[in-house]
């Protein structure tokens, strides 16, 4: 079965440190992968994605993840945080196998203190 | 317009109440959707519209009703809800729904939400 694990529910950095939120996947064939964001009070918005191509793809307000196949992992990642990215991260896989919808990890709450 | 909007924001309602959630795209999206979300949690897929036609149900109890007029709107009819309903309901939409194997361009653009609280 396909799924996805953040297996951080809070992560604190400090602001101007380099930030990462993890995510690690398993599916069957080529996983299509999201990374979206959640403020307080918000919808969801979308950050970047991994279809296929570099393994480092960058996204919206400064983020960035590294799709790593042989650790089957997608970490986001930031070189400098901002108290302003304080909010909730989901990652997501696209399941394949069933009407091709996410599958979304539990969330990592991210914390930047000033 | 890469914007999802949703009215209304906040709703409040009884368990006897009819009431609807719209949820608007400008984007020429043909796949919407709605989910549901509790505080701190994944959202939780709900319906599935693909070019104005339901794909998608996941085995939602029935006091939840789903319509799309058209391809630009997607509506949530409420009715007969429990206090458990409570939640953020979110619509989203597509460039469409891909098919398997492909590796078209699929990433959900998502709205604000409406907060239910039902009493």
């Amino acid at each position: 079965a396909q799924s996805v694990a953040q297996p951080e529910d809070q992560v604190n950095v400090a602001e101007g440190n380099p930030l990462t939120v993890k995510c690690t996947y398993s599916v069957s064939g080529n996983p299509y992968l999201f990374w979206y964001v959640q403020y307080p009070n918000r919808g969801l918005q979308f950050l970047l994605k991994y279809i296929t191509g570099d393994n480092l793809v960058k996204g919206s307000y400064g983020f960035e993840a590294e799709f790593n196949k042989s650790q089957t992992s997608f970490h986001l990642k930031k070189p400098s945080a901002l108290v302003s990215d304080s909010a909730l991260y989901f990652c997501a896989v696209r399941d394949e196998g069933n009407n091709r919808k996410l599958i979304w990890g539990l969330g990592t709450s991210l914390a930047v203190n000033p | 317009d890469t914007e999802v909007t949703q009215t209304p924001k906040h709703l409040v309602m009884g368990m006897t109440n009819k009431k609807s959630l719209k949820c608007e795209q400008h984007m020429g999206h043909r796949a919407m959707y709605w989910y549901k979300q509790k505080a701190k949690k994944p959202p939780e897929l709900m319906f599935v519209y693909s070019y104005e036609k339901l794909s998608i149900n996941e085995s939602v109890p029935s006091r939840f009703s789903p319509e799309c007029p058209n391809s630009s709107l997607l509506n949530l009819h409420l009715h007969a809800l429990q206090p458990e309903d409570s939640a953020l309901y979110l619509c989203a939409s597509s460039q469409d729904v891909s098919g398997a194997g492909t590796r078209a361009y699929n990433e959900q653009f998502f709205g604000p939400g409406t907060r239910l609280t039902v009493l």
